[in-house]
């Protein structure tokens, strides 16, 4: 999507710590989601973050906001080979109803 | 847990054909969107209802429409097909903050 940026592609090794990045300009951001989408697969919601939260938590992964440079982060803690796809950040604004705005998408490719 | 139907799973079809793809949201979910997404593409919004009424409309030609039935299952009716509509097309429904998407239909046209 053309208001909301993320890096094409992130190489780690099995067991290291990942994080994708996402930046948006949208000030008026509801909530902000990560997707993960595997080669012909369905996108599958990880996680999600009110706007006005700067942390959540969910066992491997990690949500960062920082609203005031519209900077979304999401790290995946051990990350392992089943974790390589594609990890969309999206966005829902006050006034666009529940319709979601997606990143462009970052390829995590997790190596042995 | 139940989740999103969409069917069917691939769709070929040649130009100027007619499609029509069926999305089956969870149940109790009262809204019911429509994306597509081109190939290396990021998902884009076309079309979304709210209790059976259209809530949203996004980027969705005029040769596409849609609509959502009284048992909430919602259909997108794509007419006089360009080889550009190949793409994904994902039916997603929610009744919060959460929105859980289909497997997505494949179509492809020829």
């Amino acid at each position: 999507g053309e208001d909301v940026e993320q890096s094409l592609f992130l190489s780690v090794r099995e067991g290291d710590s990942s994080v994708i990045n996402c930046t948006y300009t949208d000030s008026s951001s509801t909530y902000l989601y990560w997707y993960k989408q595997e080669p012909g697969a369905g996108l599958q919601l990880l996680t999600y973050i009110f706007s006005n939260m700067d942390m959540k938590q969910d066992q491997r992964l990690t949500v960062l906001l920082n609203k005031k440079d519209k900077h979304l982060s999401l790290r995946i803690a051990d990350t392992q080979t089943g974790d390589s796809a594609i990890y969309f950040c999206a966005e829902t604004f006050t006034g666009g109803g529940n319709k979601l705005t997606f990143g462009t998408g970052t390829q995590l490719k997790v190596e042995l | 847990a139940a989740g999103v139907i969409q069917s069917p799973r691939h769709l070929i079809k040649e130009k100027r054909e007619t499609a029509t793809l069926k999305c089956y949201p969870i149940p109790r979910h009262d809204t019911v969107y429509w994306y597509q997404q081109g190939p290396g593409q990021d998902p884009q919004f076309l079309i979304s209802f709210y209790e059976k009424m259209q809530s949203d409309k996004g980027s969705i030609p005029d040769r596409f429409s849609a609509q959502q039935f009284s048992d909430y299952h919602s259909e997108l009716n794509m007419s006089s097909l360009e080889l550009g509509d190949s793409a994904l097309y994902f039916c997603a429904s929610s009744s919060t903050a959460e929105a859980f998407f289909g497997q997505g239909t494949r179509l492809t046209v020829v």
